[in-house]
């Protein structure tokens, strides 16, 4: 069963940093495209961001390009988003979720359980 | 960017009654390779993150009910659910796989 686990979510202030993790299971993990998908409190789903399995491939979202960088680790089977300039409107759950294949546009299947970033002072 | 515009925001059926939800793309989402177009559909329950129902507009993820279809064509697609279920009580959202930045519609509400 692929499972993926999601942590670093937390209150930051304006203009703070966060590094959130993904930790996946179950698959060859390479082998799969990962992205962040965020929902803010009571409102619709936004893709943040996509990476390759090798890593070369990286795509964002108008709203973080510049602000957000993704990376992975294959050898630790790990997703990262560093996350820096934050802005209220950050403020949301985020979601790793694999893609369907090892680069390219894909669905998202299946989706970690999402962790919480509050940005406020 | 490609807008997905979902209809309608939300909508209330009878247990056993039929739901279906519209989902318009700005522009085509046909893909080139396989002549198949990049839609798919979720589900997502309260608390819970969002589950994958359909992807290529209709070929239905493994495990899913049935009762769950999804059809369309050009720039107009749905989501059946053909005889509501209580479990079936979310909020789903299409979204096209064809282009950077990955984009969402903003969800339809479907309640008993």
């Amino acid at each position: 069963e692929v499972q993926l686990v999601e942590s670093g979510g937390d209150l930051v202030q304006p203009g703070g940093s966060l590094r959130l993790s993904c930790v996946v299971s179950g698959l060859t993990f390479n082998n799969y495209a990962m992205n962040w998908v965020r929902q803010a409190p009571g409102k619709g789903l936004e893709w943040v961001s996509f990476i390759s399995g090798s890593g070369i491939n990286k795509y964002y979202a108008d709203s973080v390009t510049g602000r957000f960088t993704i990376s992975r680790d294959n050898s630790k089977n790990t997703l990262y988003l560093q996350m820096d300039s934050l802005r209220a409107d950050d403020t949301a759950v985020y979601y790793c979720a694999k893609g369907y294949s090892s680069a390219g546009v894909s669905w998202f299947d299946p989706w970690g359980q999402g962790t919480l970033v509050t940005v406020s002072s | 960017d490609i807008v997905m515009t979902q209809s309608p925001d939300s909508l209330a059926v009878s247990l056993g009654e039929r739901a279906t939800i519209n989902c318009n793309s700005s522009q085509s989402v046909l893909s080139r390779s396989n002549n198949k177009h990049c839609v798919a559909w979720y589900q997502q329950r309260p608390g819970q993150p969002p589950n994958l129902i359909i992807y290529w507009a209709s070929t239905r993820e493994s495990g899913v009910p049935d009762r769950f279809s999804g059809a369309g064509s050009g720039t107009d697609f749905t989501l059946t659910i053909s005889s509501l279920q209580t479990e079936d009580v979310a909020v789903y959202y299409c979204q096209q796989h064809y282009a950077f930045p990955l984009t969402f519609g903003g969800g339809t509400k479907v309640e008993i």
